[in-house]
């Protein structure tokens, strides 16, 4: 294993549920990430943190929200989703934000949006 | 921004042939290209890297090469095992920014025993 964990797994929610996706790395690293994977699509990176400050934030909608209350939590609170936003969430960590840092990721949360 | 072109979508080889994928790149700045494998059930994991200054990296069935000129890189597994048998992504960034992963769309490889 990587030593990221993602939980839950899989999930369905309605569009006017509120569910959280949470992120735990027991690796020490100082940043972590939230990744959308869609099918036949690339990788799209949602939100970065280092040293559990927001860094990045590339235009995702406000119906995705995260937090991260240190650096080795990483959650995505998710509410009034779209059928669209059915996906596998990739949670990855790094040592540092520098670039060419290896990212480790999580095995995903499988979401689908009824 | 980056963008990263993946080749070919999917791959069928037969065991012990050898497979490539091929990637693009479109930002002449990006200098560090990792090449993840995805298998059913689990999350990207990175199987080998190479900066650009080096052209070649090679680790044990394992290959990348990198063509700065052309901005292409290629991923190559030789003597294929059906373990080999999953999604390969490659990724590109720019060493002196961000630690941000620009990646293709994926290539999902087929060993036939």
């Amino acid at each position: 294993e990587t030593g990221v964990t993602q939980t839950p797994r899989h999930l369905v929610m309605g569009m006017t549920n509120k569910k959280s996706l949470k992120c735990e790395q027991h690796l020490g690293h100082n940043a972590m990430y939230w990744y959308k994977q869609s099918a036949k699509k690339p990788l799209e990176l949602m939100f970065v943190y280092s040293l559990e400050e927001r860094v990045e934030n590339n235009s995702v909608p406000s119906r995705f929200s995260p937090e991260c209350p240190n650096s080795s939590h990483l959650f995505l609170h998710l509410h009034t989703l779209q059928p669209e936003d059915s996906a596998l969430y990739l949670c990855a960590s790094s040592q540092e934000r520098t670039a060419g840092e290896t990212q480790y990721f999580g095995p995903g949360t499988r979401l689908l949006v009824l | 921004g980056e963008n990263v072109e993946q080749h070919p979508s999917t791959l069928s080889v037969q065991e012990g042939d050898s497979a490539v994928i091929k990637c693009t790149y479109s930002d002449s700045a990006s200098n560090y290209f990792p090449w993840y494998k995805q298998e059913l059930g689990k999350g990207p994991q990175l199987i080998i890297d190479i900066r650009s200054n080096v052209g070649e990296k090679k680790d044990q069935r394992i290959a990348v090469t990198l063509n700065k000129t052309a901005k292409h890189f290629s991923l190559h597994i030789t003597e294929t095992q059906p373990e080999d048998s999953a999604v390969y992504f490659c990724a590109a960034s720019i060493q002196s920014g961000a630690n941000n992963l620009f990646f293709g769309t994926g290539t999902r490889l087929t060993v036939i025993p």
